[in-house]
């Protein structure tokens, strides 16, 4: 069964550094979303993407993310410049033009210290 | 208010019993209603959607949505071990690009 991979698993990272995530959607899927979970809160959406540039942001996503979809496959989110805030689990969805579903990959743990 | 909110437990009950978990909200121009399970650790997984008012069964699982008290349920029958997890409900309106907006999460714990 196809599924969203992401990697890296867990990222450490130094406050100010930046830090990549990269994720690979379902093949077909046309629709690409960034969420995050701080740890005990809820999941936040962050950003979608789809037909190569940003459809919706959300007030989360400043002047400090960015989201690419550098070839066919990949999908990431750049932090610039890493806050002790930024430490969260981030999760990559993705959806076909068809359906309501999104897929979520499993996430990339993100630590900033 | 809260857009959605969600009693976060945690919720335990014995292997068998029937489990209600249940999310409110404010946003009247929601139309979609989702209900997530996520284990510890890993994505989200979607369960169920609902779009807007109605019952919808799935095996042990059945979701349903009041618009009307903005009250939105899911009731998992005969629970298992493995059901122990986080739920989640999600919600949207309709047309945009499908931003999803999370409840808290509620943790279950299905003991033998």
């Amino acid at each position: 069964e196809p599924e969203v991979t992401q990697t890296p698993s867990h990222q450490v990272t130094q406050m100010g550094q930046e830090v990549i995530l990269r994720c690979v959607p379902i093949s077909n899927h046309l629709y690409f979303y960034w969420y995050r979970q701080i740890l005990g809160q809820k999941v936040e959406f962050l950003v979608s993407f789809y037909n190569n540039e940003i459809s919706e942001k959300s007030e989360i996503f400043d002047d400090q993310f960015s989201v690419e979809r550098p070839d066919g496959s990949n999908f990431t989110l750049k932090i610039r410049s890493t806050k002790l805030e930024d430490s969260a689990m981030y999760f990559c969805a993705s959806r076909d033009g068809g359906e309501e579903t999104q897929y979520f990959g499993p996430g990339t743990r993100l630590l900033v210290l | 208010q809260k857009e959605v909110e969600q009693d976060p437990g945690p919720l335990s009950v014995p292997e068998g019993a029937i489990v209600s978990l249940n999310c409110t909200y404010s946003n009247s121009a929601f139309q979609y209603f989702m209900w997530y399970r996520q284990y510890s650790r890993k994505g989200p997984e979607l369960l169920m959607y609902t779009y807007s008012s109605g019952n919808k069964e799935d095996g042990r699982f059945t979701a349903q949505v009041d618009k009307s008290s903005k009250y939105i349920s899911l009731f998992i029958r005969d629970s298992q071990p493995s059901d122990s997890a986080t739920y989640l409900c999600a919600m949207r309106p309709s047309g945009g690009y499908n931003k999803l907006i999370f409840g808290a999460g509620t943790r279950l714990a299905v003991h033998p």
